[in-house]
């Protein structure tokens, strides 16, 4: 079975830029997460959807940080313009809703912003 | 609110010693407990899971109970080996009948040597 899917898994690129991370879900599940892992700040989950409507956007840093759904298949985490400080890795993660069901997590993306 | 507390690491270990890796939480409900595992370049995996009070998880020689009366969910393992080696988050979620956040300590590096 594919798991979640992550693209790319390393990105570089200068200050200033814009950065799009996608990610894949595992098919049938309905909740999807985006978490953000650092030395300093450990794991920081970001934002998270059900049924393709973002629930809780609460750990998105700033206004430089946007996600979106547009459909179950597919969700992407946007940073315009990115920082240097913004140099982490970024995980999504999916599960089915009802219950207490595990997060599944992708590999990762390793984005470094120079 | 809810939190997670481990022990830091790293925990540096030989091969087939015995492991335990604290974990004491804090929620305001009654949470269903995690430990999941993050080798290196990887994403999290599910470890081993407990939904309730006195509940024993288990997965590759990996054994956590809930103790509801200490408020913790330690790792234990018998023997570990170097493959073994990996950051060990424990993490909690609130029973809500829906999948909800997961809130994650800050994880535990575990370095096994020959």
């Amino acid at each position: 079975d594919a798991g979640v899917i992550q693209s790319p898994r390393h990105e570089v690129t200068e200050m200033g830029q814009e950065v799009t991370l996608r990610c894949k879900p595992i098919s049938g599940h309905d909740y999807l997460f985006w978490y953000r892992q650092t030395m300093m700040r450990g794991l920081e989950l970001l934002i998270y959807f059900n049924n393709n409507v973002p629930i809780d956007d609460s750990g998105m840093p700033e206004d430089r940080f946007s996600a979106k759904m547009p459909n179950a298949s597919f969700s992407t985490l946007k940073i315009q313009p990115s920082e240097p400080r913004d140099s982490a890795v970024y995980f999504c993660a999916s599960s089915s809703g009802m219950g207490v069901q595990p997060q599944h997590f992708g590999d990762g993306t390793r984005l470094s912003i120079l | 609110g809810n939190s997670v507390t481990q022990m830091e690491g790293p925990v540096t270990l030989s091969e087939e010693a015995f492991l335990t890796i604290n974990c004491t939480y804090t929620a305001t409900g009654y949470p269903s407990l995690f430990w999941y595992v993050q080798y290196p370049g990887e994403g999290l995996q599910l470890l081993l899971k407990a939904t309730k009070a006195d509940d024993k998880g288990s997965n590759k020689g990996f054994e956590a109970t809930y103790r509801k009366e200490t408020t913790s969910f330690h790792l234990e393992k018998g023997s570990v080996q170097v493959s073994d080696s990996a950051v060990y988050f424990c993490a909690l979620t609130e029973n809500t009948g829906t999948a909800s956040k997961l809130t994650f300590g800050t994880g535990t590096r575990l370095q096994v040597t020959l």
